[in-house]
């Protein structure tokens, strides 16, 4: 089975920090995915890598940088974090367009 | 640009009723069509994928349709139960980008 997993489950941070969300596949593929979905606006895509440093923007970058420097593990950064990046955080990886999601991120910026 | 539709948002049935979710697309070239779960605070897993080429797709009591003339997608959830109350999201794939564009979902409750 494919595994994905965030590094926290749940997060609270102050505005101005930055902040790391961390994840990890296992299963050797070469896309990676990060989402942030809210109630009333469903799933937003923030960036993707398609291979390792490699990556492209997605529909909602910015106040965010992501980083892929092995293909296993795709980290996104929030460089200052602000109240309306308060969210759920989800990573995804994928083989030939099917995507497999990790547990999520629920970040809180107080 | 892709559009995905569910209608409706929300759904109640009692236990043992078949569910019928609904998937709309804007464009029918697509790649493939993929189903998901997601429970409450959770993410999302994976139930079925439909390639381009096929017609359907089955796994236990779910049964997905793909129509790509008239971009449509049902999931059908077969004998439902109380377990089954999550909330359900399509979402199309146009191949040249691994990209998917989701749905909102709709959101089952099965009452037992």
């Amino acid at each position: 089975d494919v595994k994905v997993t965030q590094s926290s489950r749940y997060l609270v941070k102050r505005t101005g920090e930055k902040v790391f969300l961390e994840c990890v596949q296992d299963m050797d593929h070469e896309n990676m995915f990060w989402y942030r979905q809210d109630p009333g606006l469903g799933l937003r895509l923030i960036y993707f890598s398609y291979d390792v440093k490699m990556k492209e923007k997605g529909d909602i970058p910015e106040g965010y940088s992501v980083s892929r420097e092995k293909k296993e593990r795709f980290s996104l950064i929030l460089e200052s974090a602000s109240t309306n990046q308060t969210s759920m955080y989800l990573c995804a990886s994928s083989l030939d367009n099917e995507q497999f999601f990790g547990p999520g991120t629920r970040l809180t910026v107080l | 640009k892709q559009e995905v539709t569910q209608i409706p948002a929300a759904l109640s049935v009692p236990e043992g009723e078949n569910l019928v979710l609904n998937c709309s697309f804007t464009d029918s070239a697509i790649y493939n069509l993929q189903w998901f779960r997601q429970d409450p605070g959770k993410g999302l897993t994976s139930l079925l994928l439909i390639q381009s080429s096929q017609r359907e797709q089955t796994s236990g009591r779910l049964n997905a349709s793909l129509d790509k003339s008239s971009g449509r997608s049902t999931l059908y959830i077969a004998a439902s139960q109380p377990g089954d109350s999550a909330t359900y999201l399509c979402a199309a794939g146009r191949g040249d980008d691994y990209k998917l564009s989701f749905g909102a979902g709709t959101t089952v409750t099965v009452r037992a």
